[in-house]
Formats: C-alpha cells, sequence, structure tokens
C-alpha cells in the first residue's frame, strides 16, 4: 500500500513564525502535492511538483512555499505565519491518478 | 478556472433507500475522481472515471461520467449507516493529463445514513 506520511498531526505556531509542513511517501512518485481543507471549501490546491527540485503553484499559492530536494520528501512552507492560515493541511502524492493523501496536519495559528 | 460543483451539500436520509450525489464541473475534463473522508481522517479514493460513460461499482455505491454533460454521479443504492460520510469528487483540469497536475475539489457532500 501506499504510504503517504505528514511529520505532525497537530501544530500550534504563533503568528509571524515560520513553519515547515513535512510529507514523505514510500512508493517513488514522480507526483506531490500541498492542499488545505477548510469547513465548507472543500480541499484547494497550493502547490504541486512533478519531479526533484521542480514546483508549480496552484490556486492559492500566496503566502507559501515549497521544497522539494529528494524525491520522496515535499515540504510546506509557511514564511511568515498568519492566523488565516489555520487550517487542515493535506499532503498527496501520485504516479499517475489516483491521488494517495497523508492523515492531515491541522495546523493552528495563534 | 475550472469550477466544480456537487449538490447536495448535506444530505440525511435513512437506511435502505437511494439517493444519487451530482458533481458537476466547468471544463472539459476527461478524469474525474471521487473520494471519501470520515471524520478525522484522510481521504480515501473511491472510484477513478477517466472516460465518457464509464461506469464503476463498488458495494452499493455507483459512479458514472458523462464527459459532454460534464457530470458525474455518485449513486447510492439501499444506504447503510457505514456509509455516512464525506463525499468528493474532483476533476483534473486538462483533458488528457497524465496526473501531474493538481485536482480541483468540489466542496463535499456531508451524507448522514440513520438507522
Amino acid at each position: 500500500d501506499v504510504k503517504v506520511t505528514q511529520s505532525s498531526r497537530y501544530l500550534v505556531k504563533r503568528t509571524g513564525e515560520k513553519v515547515f509542513l513535512e510529507c514523505v511517501q514510500d512508493m517513488d512518485h514522480e507526483n506531490m502535492f500541498w492542499y488545505r481543507q477548510d469547513p465548507g471549501l472543500g480541499l484547494r490546491l497550493i502547490y504541486f511538483s512533478y519531479d526533484v527540485k521542480m514546483k508549480e503553484k496552484g490556486d492559492i499559492p500566496e503566502g507559501y512555499s515549497v521544497s522539494r530536494e529528494k524525491k520522496e520528501r515535499f515540504s510546506l512552507i509557511l514564511e511568515s505565519a498568519s492566523t488565516n492560515q489555520t487550517s487542515m493541511y493535506l499532503c498527496a502524492s501520485s504516479a499517475s491518478q489516483p491521488q494517495h493523501f497523508g492523515d492531515g496536519t491541522r495546523l493552528s495559528i495563534l | 478556472e475550472l469550477k466544480v460543483e456537487q449538490n447536495p451539500l448535506f444530505l440525511s436520509m435513512q437506511e435502505g433507500k437511494n439517493y444519487t450525489i451530482y458533481c458537476n464541473y466547468s471544463t472539459t475534463s476527461d478524469r474525474l475522481y471521487w473520494y471519501r473522508q470520515d471524520p478525522g481522517k484522510s481521504l480515501e479514493s473511491l472510484f477513478v472515471l477517466l472516460s465518457n460513460g464509464a461506469v464503476k461499482q463498488e458495494g452499493r455505491l455507483m459512479a458514472s461520467l458523462d464527459t459532454k454533460a460534464r457530470l458525474s454521479t455518485l449513486h447510492i443504492t439501499a444506504a447503510v449507516h457505514d456509509l455516512s460520510a464525506t463525499y468528493f469528487c474532483a476533476v483534473d483540469p486538462l483533458a488528457g493529463g497524465g496526473g501531474a497536475d493538481g485536482l480541483t475539489f468540489g466542496k463535499g457532500t456531508h451524507l448522514i445514513i440513520q438507522p
């Protein structure tokens, strides 16, 4: 089975902090994705990557950046966390489709 | 900009009944996915629909895709309590896309099945 592991289930940070969310997949997938999930809004794509060191903006990239130095790891970075970034963050990976999701990180910015 | 609309967003139904969730999308695409999410859990892939007229069935759930109408349906037959969850449809924005693109999701249908 595909395993997508997000480093934290719950995270609490303060406004202005730089925040790192980590995601690792064990299936040698080329494609990795970061989404955020908010009540009533569904999932929205933040960034995705189709290869090491490659990245593409999704629908809501503002306030975020990503890093993919190794194929199995895709990091989401909140450069200066703000309260409106409080959300559930989901990482996914795929070779083709469907995408396989991690358990999510519930991030609270105080 | 691709828009994906699901309806209904909330559905409460009794066990044994049939119902359909609808997913409309706004641009040409021939790849649509259905996911299930249980409270506090991640998304689980249910169906992958890759062509016009595709129909997939798993237990009491059946999904279909009409690319000309830009419509997918998820039909529930003789519902049971264990099917209570939130169901999402998601569309690959590129027709014929190879899976490297992010998906555009509907807002989800919160389904409650009561005994």
